[in-house]
């Protein structure tokens, strides 16, 4: 069971905006910044946002992420096939003194 | 070019003992914090490690803390993760990644290596 919890699964159709979610606590999300990963299949995950809603230089600006309270949400625009990936939340605890991740969520693109 | 290049995995007996290196160039590594992070087969990411620049701060997580250690040696560009009382749930392909900075929390993991494989298995 991981300490931020996302949807298992999601799924959209190419051009279409879809959002996952994160949700958490007040000892990480609720206190520290929230980063997402993508994870192509049979590759190393890749940072995709960084403190909340920063994009990595290369990033396209079709991902972009949100913070409120206790959790965060990454939304994709303009869906193309080649997002079709793992997805995952993390932040720091600070109960834990370390790094916590979302159990990932695995994004179809119909 | 930034590049992580992990080794040492392998396949190990429970109770065991494995040593995992992590190669980096095309950067300052004396700068940056670095964490190992690993990924059992079909399963999500699991943080696992990670040390600041100078190793002022060291954290564990839960699963490995009194069993793994991490050091870092800046001469060499090297990171490394000593493995002790290894156990069947340890299986994972262990990932070295670059924090974006240096610091008490981290800043994001900007780059990661391919990973190497960990099988502790009899």
């Amino acid at each position: 069971q991981s300490v931020l919890t996302q949807p298992p699964s999601a799924s959209g159709t190419p051009g279409q905006r879809v959002t996952i979610s994160c949700s958490g606590s007040s000892s990480n999300i609720g206190s520290n910044y929230v980063y997402w990963y993508q994870q192509l299949p049979g590759t190393a995950p890749k940072l995709l946002i960084y403190r909340n809603n920063q994009r990595p230089s290369g990033v396209p600006d079709r991902f972009s992420g949100s913070k409120s309270g206790t959790s965060a949400s990454l939304a994709i625009s303009g869906l193309r096939s080649e997002d079709e990936a793992d997805y995952y939340c993390a932040a720091w605890d600070d109960s834990l003194s370390g790094s916590v991740f979302g159990g990932g969520t695995k994004l179809t693109v119909l | 070019e930034v590049q992580l290049v992990e080794s040492g995995g392998g396949l190990v007996k429970p109770g065991g003992s494995l040593r995992l290196s992590c190669a980096a160039s095309g950067f300052t590594f004396s700068s940056y914090s670095m964490n190992w992070v690993r990924q059992a087969p079909g399963k999500g990411l699991e943080w696992v490690s990670s040390i600041s620049s100078s190793s002022s701060y060291i954290y564990y997580a839960d699963s490995v803390k009194g069993r793994f250690t991490i050091s870092r040696d800046n001469a060499k560009n090297s990171l490394y993760l000593q493995m002790n009382s290894l156990r069947a749930e340890d299986t994972a392909v262990y990932y070295c990644a670059r924090d974006r900075a240096d610091g008490y929390t981290p800043s994001g993991l900007d780059y990661w290596g391919q990973g190497t494989l960990v099988t502790v298995s009899s």
